[in-house]
């Protein structure tokens, strides 16, 4: 079985600064999907960025930017020029096999606080 | 609809109550997931439903949560003999059939949070 593990259960940022979300995870498969999806207070998860393992290239979404390290299992997200809209939990998922309805399996988040 | 909702928004209910839980996923969605985020968790999968067939219930904690889905687009999730343990925000997500292009990405609801007394 698949596992996310993320080690900051909070991080904090100024407005304007970079911060950097840590993950990890574990699977013995060669393909796979991997996420960053945001949850502010409203509880709705809004997808912030995706990774497919096959890319070695970094995704990358306007302030958002992830470093994907197939290797050492690892996909930080990066947060460049921090907005107060910012502050939320961020969750880290992995999905197997694209091509098949497989579940999202979350870390257990980071809550980021966005500070003036 | 344009997005996945999931209703009620909020649920209370007294311990041993039936509870009943519903999701409209996204139209054209054949893929739909139920999920269970405790306080300060991440979301723990529960179960997923391809068309009207549950393709994995492996999540489901026990025999008094069942969830169906009889036409292959809204879903209901239903708790018997509720326990305080079962106080929790339930979501709801839906993703394409992975034949016609799935992205992997998952499109959540808003959730409902059943609070047990």
């Amino acid at each position: 079985a698949q596992t996310v593990t993320q080690s900051q259960p909070e991080m904090s940022v100024q407005e304007a600064e970079t911060v950097t979300l840590s993950c990890t995870y574990d699977t013995s498969e060669s393909d796979y999907y991997l996420f960053w999806y945001k949850q502010p207070p409203s509880r709705q998860m809004i997808l912030v960025i995706r990774q497919e393992a096959y890319k070695q290239q970094n995704a990358t979404e306007n302030r958002f930017s992830v470093n994907f390290q197939k290797a050492a299992k690892s996909f930080s997200l990066k947060i460049s020029d921090s907005q107060l809209g910012d502050a939320a939990m961020y969750f880290c998922a992995y999905r197997s096999a694209p091509g098949t309805a497989s579940k999202l399996t979350f870390g257990t988040g980071t809550r980021l606080q966005v500070t003036l | 609809g344009a997005g996945v909702s999931q209703t009620p928004s909020n649920k209370v209910t007294e311990k041993g109550k039936y509870v009943e839980l519903r999701c409209d996923p996204i139209s054209g969605h054949t893929a739909l997931y139920w999920y269970r985020q405790s306080l300060g968790q991440g979301p723990e999968f529960l179960i997923y439903f391809q068309g009207t067939g549950a393709a994995d219930d492996s999540g489901l904690p026990n025999d008094r949560f069942f969830a169906v889905r009889p036409e292959g687009s809204v879903s209901t999730l239903k708790i018997q003999r509720t326990e305080r343990g079962d106080s929790a925000v339930y979501l709801c997500a839906s993703s394409l059939r992975p034949a016609s292009g799935d992205t992997g990405e998952l499109f959540f609801g808003e959730g409902s949070r059943l609070t047990v007394l």
